[in-house]
């Protein structure tokens, strides 16, 4: 079946350091691939997508490309800021009648000052 | 994109009780659905919200523990029923407009069951 599969955090950070939050997935077909975020007791927001190979979707710095030979769409960002510590979710729709979203379990990023 | 307001935001509830959760968008949407985020946890589907339909239940959900209502294109609710501490979750609602796969959230409503 379709699945997404994130690193485990928590990823601890210093400010201005590199990012990367890996996911990858399984899916037949060609997928859509998003990221969301989640600030501490807030609901989620959409951060980026891409819709198909080879896409990059990009938005406050931060970048995902989908690599359908890798089946992948790792996050990254520059240069962290504290402002950025939230639960990083990466999900997958196979589009169709339904637009189900599977998630993977979600990275919590700690930025220290 | 679409603006979505959830009520109650929080509540804490008695074992037995049900609670009946609010989605409203401001605009227009095909698709609405629900998730669960237990503590630390993932979202899981609960269901497709479909108007003038029953609800789209997906595995491991029944309609008896999770009623659910879709009366417009711009509003839902979702029932909680017979709770349990087992159900102390946060409840999500979540929208989707015309052929576009993302789909946008809501805050989330925070319940506690004692």
């Amino acid at each position: 079946g379709n699945s997404v599969t994130q690193m485990e955090g928590p990823v601890t950070l210093s400010e201005e350091a590199f990012l990367t939050i890996n996911c990858t997935y399984t899916a037949t077909g060609y997928p859509s691939l998003f990221w969301y975020v989640q600030y501490p007791g807030e609901g989620l927001q959409l951060l980026l997508k891409a819709t198909k190979a080879d896409d990059k979707g990009s938005n406050k710095g931060f970048e995902a490309t989908y690599r359908k030979e890798t089946t992948s769409f790792h996050l990254e960002k520059g240069s962290v800021q504290v402002s950025d510590s939230a639960v990083y979710f990466c999900a997958l729709s196979k589009g169709g009648a339904t637009n189900k979203l599977i998630f993977g379990t979600g990275t919590l990023l700690a930025v220290q000052p | 994109s679409a603006v979505i307001s959830q009520k109650p935001s929080r509540d804490i509830c008695q074992r037995g009780t049900s609670l009946t959760i609010q989605c409203q968008v401001d605009s227009q949407v095909t698709m609405m659905f629900w998730y669960r985020q237990q503590p630390g946890q993932s979202l899981t589907l609960i269901a497709t919200a479909n108007q003038g339909s029953e609800a789209t239940y997906e595995s491991g959900f029944v309609i008896d523990k999770f009623p659910i209502s879709r009366p417009n294109l711009t509003f839902s609710t979702l029932t909680v029923s017979n709770m349990s501490p087992e159900d102390s979750s946060i409840y999500l609602c979540s929208a989707r407009q015309g052929a576009r796969y993302e789909q946008y959230f809501g805050p989330g409503t925070r319940l506690t069951v004692t």
